[in-house]
This record gives structure tokens, C-alpha cells and sequence, in this order.
């Protein structure tokens, strides 16, 4: 079982569009991390969010960690291909050491 | 410099046999995480070590399951008597710190395990 649910799984959407991926759990985590990965490849850090209610952007993405520390969301303004790839979100522990995946959204942007 | 590198990328095995999975982490990292990932998952945790110490090994699914890291540096996985069930991705990553807020971890390029 999955400590971290994502959804949508999977979404496919035209160039231009926005987009929120969530990421739940009914576990408190000391930081939330989000990570991008292309096929073939290994996942890459996004970002990092530590605090309740914490919100970071990063160009077009914005980040929100919720206020008890249990979901975090991630919205894409105007997605473009380069876009396109499995975004994944992963909890911390208390050591901010063990991490924990969600399960991972599927990204598609068409042109 | 150098990323994460793991060996061999690709492995095919006949089932009962025993395979060795190597991770070479970024230099001057001290953890090292493995994880398995199947696909269009996200990697599953499986044990990760702070130099040469294993801290965690609750994520190996059962005692065929070992890994080591002896120097604080390369680490070895391996599966002994492997099972059909045992065909995933196999992922390693490392971090500069052994913890923080900011303890990023960067992952290695996997290595496929196909058992017969």
C-alpha cells in the first residue's frame, strides 16, 4: 500500500492548458519533496517544502504544501511539451532521511 | 562530474540464481539509498545506508534480500535465489548529508533485473 496517493494517474492535456496534480496522505511528513522523471532516466528534485501551508514557485510550477503537512499540490500554468513526464512527490520522515513516493502522475503534453 | 552510475544497466537471469547490483554514488556523498520501482510507479524504499552503516532495512521484502556497503562508498545489492517476482527496476541514489531539510537525492540511471 501506497502511504502517498497522487492523482490524477494520469493526464493528458494541450500545450497552452494549466494543471494541479495532488499528492494525499493521512501520514504527517517533516517535508515534501516533488521530483520530475523522463523515461529512462531517474527522478529529479523539484523541489523541497518544509513548512504548513509553505507555498514555492519555480517558473510556471507553483508548490503548496497544506497546512497540516499531510498533502501538497502542484500546479503547471500553461504546460508546455517540455512538461511531459512522470511527476512524482515523496515524503520525509522525521530524519529527513527515509523517503516515501507517492504513487505518481502521468503527465502528457500535447503540442 | 560524475552522476550516479550503477552496474550492469541491464541483467537477465534464470530464476534460482543469484545477482549482484552495483551502485557507484556521486563522490563525497555519504548515504546512499536503494529503491525499486516498477513501471510508471514511484520507487519503493528499500534500505539505505550513512556511510558504511546500514540504518534502515525495512524495506527489503524478505531475507533474500541483502546489501552492503563496506567502505562508505560503492554498495552492492543482491538477491539470492531469485524469483519471477523479482523482476523490477532497481534504483540507487545518494545525498551529501545524512539529513536536513535540504538533503536532496540524486538517482542513478537503474538497473533493469529481468528474472526468467
Amino acid at each position: 500500500t501506497q502511504l502517498l496517493e497522487q492523482s490524477p494517474q494520469f493526464l493528458s492535456i494541450q500545450e497552452g492548458e494549466n494543471l494541479t496534480v495532488y499528492c494525499n496522505s493521512s501520514s504527517v511528513f517533516s517535508s515534501l519533496q516533488w521530483y520530475r522523471q523522463e523515461p529512462g532516466e531517474g527522478p529529479v528534485l523539484l523541489v523541497t517544502v518544509v513548512t504548513g501551508g509553505e507555498v514555492k514557485k519555480l517558473k510556471r510550477l507553483t508548490f503548496q504544501f497544506g497546512d497540516a503537512r499531510k498533502d501538497s499540490s502542484l500546479h503547471i500554468t500553461a504546460a508546455q511539451p517540455g512538461d511531459t513526464g512522470l511527476y512524482l512527490c515523496a515524503g520525509a520522515g522525521n530524519n529527513f532521511n527515509k523517503f516515501y513516493f507517492g504513487s505518481g502522475t502521468k503527465l502528457n503534453v500535447k503540442p | 562530474g560524475a552522476g550516479v552510475s550503477q552496474s550492469p544497466r541491464y541483467k537477465v537471469t534464470k530464476r534460482g540464481q543469484d545477482v549482484a547490483l552495483r551502485c557507484d554514488p556521486i563522490s563525497g556523498h555519504v548515504s546512499l539509498y536503494w529503491y525499486r520501482q516498477a513501471l510508471g510507479q514511484g520507487p519503493e524504499f528499500l534500505t539505505y545506508f550513512n556511510y558504511e552503516a546500514q540504518q534502515d532495512k525495512s524495506g527489503l521484502p524478505n531475507d533474500r534480500f541483502s546489501a552492503e556497503r563496506p567502505e562508505g562508498s560503492i554498495s552492492t545489492l543482491t538477491i539470492q535465489r531469485t524469483e519471477q517476482r523479482d523482476s523490477a527496476m532497481y534504483r540507487c541514489a545518494s545525498s551529501y548529508r545524512t539529513s536536513g531539510l535540504n538533503n536532496e537525492q540524486f538517482f542513478g540511471p537503474g538497473t533493469r533485473l529481468t528474472v526468467l
